[in-house]
C-alpha cells in the first residue's frame, strides 16, 4: 500500500513570509497527526485529527500556525507569518485509530532564514 | 499530563552486542500503549515495537524485546545482535485510551561500531 505522502520535501523561506505543507495519509487511516521535530529532539505534536474533527491542538501556536483536514482525508499545515525559530521537520503520519501504529511521511525540512 | 522521558542521549554498542534503551513515563490511565520508533538518518520514522499495557507479556519482534514493567511505568527496549543498520535515533511513544494524543520522549541516538 501507498505510504504517507507530504509535500513539498525541502523549503526556505524569509521571516514574515508564510508556507503551507500537505500531507495525503494512507487510505482509510482515521487519525492523522502533524509533528514538528527540531533538529536533535523528539517529534512535538501540534495537532491530531480524528477523520476531519481535532482531537487536540494544545501546542499549536494558533497566532500563526494552522490547520486543515478536508473531508477528512488530505491535511494543510501553514505557518502565517513564518519566524526563526519555526526552522524544524514537519512530520505527518497517519493510523487507523489510537493505539494503532502510526506510519510517518519522510517530511518536510523547513528553513526559516 | 501524560510524559515520556528517556535519559540516555546517546549510547554506543558493538556490533553483536546487546543494548538496552531505557524509557520512563507517566500517566494515571489504566489503559494505554506504549511503542518504540526508530529513524535512521535522514530517512523517515519507522515502528519497532508495540505493547499494549493491558498484556502482561512482553513484546518481541525478531531482535527487539521490551521489558514492560507496569508498576514502574518502565518501557525498556533490548536489541540483540545489533547490527550497523541498527544506527539511529529511538524513541519511545505512549498513547493514552483517555487523551489520545501520541506522545515522544526526546530520543536516544544509538551507534552501532563495526
Amino acid at each position: 500500500e501507498a505510504g504517507v505522502a507530504q509535500s513539498p520535501r525541502y523549503k526556505i523561506i524569509e521571516k514574515r513570509q508564510s508556507v503551507a505543507f500537505w500531507c495525503n495519509p494512507i487510505s482509510g487511516h482515521a487519525t492523522l497527526y502533524w509533528y514538528q521535530q527540531i533538529l536533535g529532539q523528539g517529534p512535538k505534536l501540534l495537532i491530531q485529527f480524528q477523520n476531519n474533527g481535532v482531537v487536540d491542538d494544545s501546542q499549536l501556536p494558533k497566532d500563526r500556525f494552522s490547520a486543515e483536514r478536508l473531508k477528512g482525508v488530505d491535511s494543510t499545515l501553514k505557518i502565517q507569518p513564518a519566524k526563526l525559530e519555526d526552522s524544524a521537520v514537519y512530520l505527518c503520519a497517519s493510523s487507523w485509530g489510537p493505539g494503532a501504529e502510526a506510519f510517518f511521511g519522510q517530511g518536510t525540512r523547513l528553513t526559516v532564514v | 499530563a501524560q510524559t515520556v522521558t528517556q535519559s540516555q542521549p546517546e549510547m554506543s554498542v558493538q556490533e553483536a552486542e546487546t543494548v538496552t534503551l531505557s524509557c520512563t513515563y507517566d500517566t494515571s490511565e489504566n489503559n494505554y500503549y506504549l511503542f518504540w520508533y526508530k529513524q535512521p538518518p535522514s530517512r523517515q520514522m519507522i515502528l519497532v515495537i508495540r505493547q499494549e499495557a493491558y498484556k502482561q507479556q512482553n513484546a518481541t519482534e525478531n531482535r527487539f524485546s521490551v521489558n514492560f514493567q507496569k508498576a514502574a511505568k518502565s518501557f525498556s527496549l533490548k536489541i540483540s545482535d545489533s547490527q550497523l543498520g541498527d544506527t539511529a535515533m529511538y524513541f519511545c511513544a505512549f498513547i493514552a485510551g483517555g487523551s489520545e494524543k501520541l506522545v515522544f520522549g526526546k530520543g536516544t541516538k544509538l551507534t552501532v561500531n563495526p
